[in-house]
């Protein structure tokens, strides 16, 4: 297997602008989580699924943030329109229970000017 | 999510001495207790992870322990390489993992 595939690697756009992301996570792995990484706030957990249904999406910081599940192979994660403080880097990740070790992608660098 | 608390954020060790991190963590129902490592421009990788009905976990030259009753578990590399070098995160889970603040080991050659 692959592993968790996540694109692009890096992204650079302007303030306003739209940006998806894209993640396929490990084939057969139930659940699939989006993280979000900064210097000042960590590893922070955005939204989850489980079966491709948005289970709990407490971290997504505001309406400018969406996540979607199509289906099991594929997760976008969408901010429109985004600011300068939305810069870090997002993984994606899967399992194949919520408690038990989750294999991470390599990460989307975003930086919004 | 649950609060977990690193200790220390940065270690510096000699090559081929023992590192040590704790985490502990406030009222849970946390069964799963798992270390990442992350290396720069990479995912974190799971590299050793112990459930709460075990008290001690080992894997080669990496160990966990846990301690249920003081909340607080702690990662042990003995015989540190280079390689070793890297940001450690540990994590606690009821249903989604929730991550500490990470420690960045360097071991010095």
């Amino acid at each position: 297997d692959a592993g968790v595939i996540q694109s692009p690697r890096h992204e650079v756009t302007e303030m306003g602008q739209e940006v998806t992301l894209r993640c396929k996570p490990i084939s057969g792995h139930d659940y699939l989580f989006w993280y979000r990484q900064t210097m000042m706030r960590g590893l922070e957990l955005l939204i989850y699924f489980n079966n491709n249904v948005p289970i709990d999406d407490s971290g997504m910081p505001e309406d400018r943030f969406s996540a979607k599940m199509p289906n099991a192979s594929f997760s976008t994660l969408k901010i429109q329109p985004s600011e300068p403080r939305d810069s870090a880097v997002y993984f994606c990740a899967s399992s194949f229970k919520p408690n038990d070790g989750y294999t991470f992608g390599s990460g989307t660098r975003l930086t919004v000017v | 999510g649950e609060n977990v608390e690193q200790h220390p954020s940065t270690l510096s060790v000699q090559e081929g001495d023992s590192a040590v991190i704790k985490c502990t963590y406030s009222d849970s129902a946390s069964n799963y207790f798992p270390w990442y490592k992350q290396e720069l421009g990479k995912g974190p990788q799971l590299i050793i992870d112990i459930r709460s009905n075990v008290g001690e976990k080992k894997d080669q030259r990496i160990a966990v322990t846990l301690n249920k009753t003081a909340k607080h578990f702690s990662l042990h590399i003995t015989e540190t390489q280079p390689e070793d070098s890297a940001v450690y995160f540990c994590a606690l889970a009821d249903y989604k993992l929730s991550f500490g603040a990470g420690t960045t080991v360097t071991v010095r050659a």
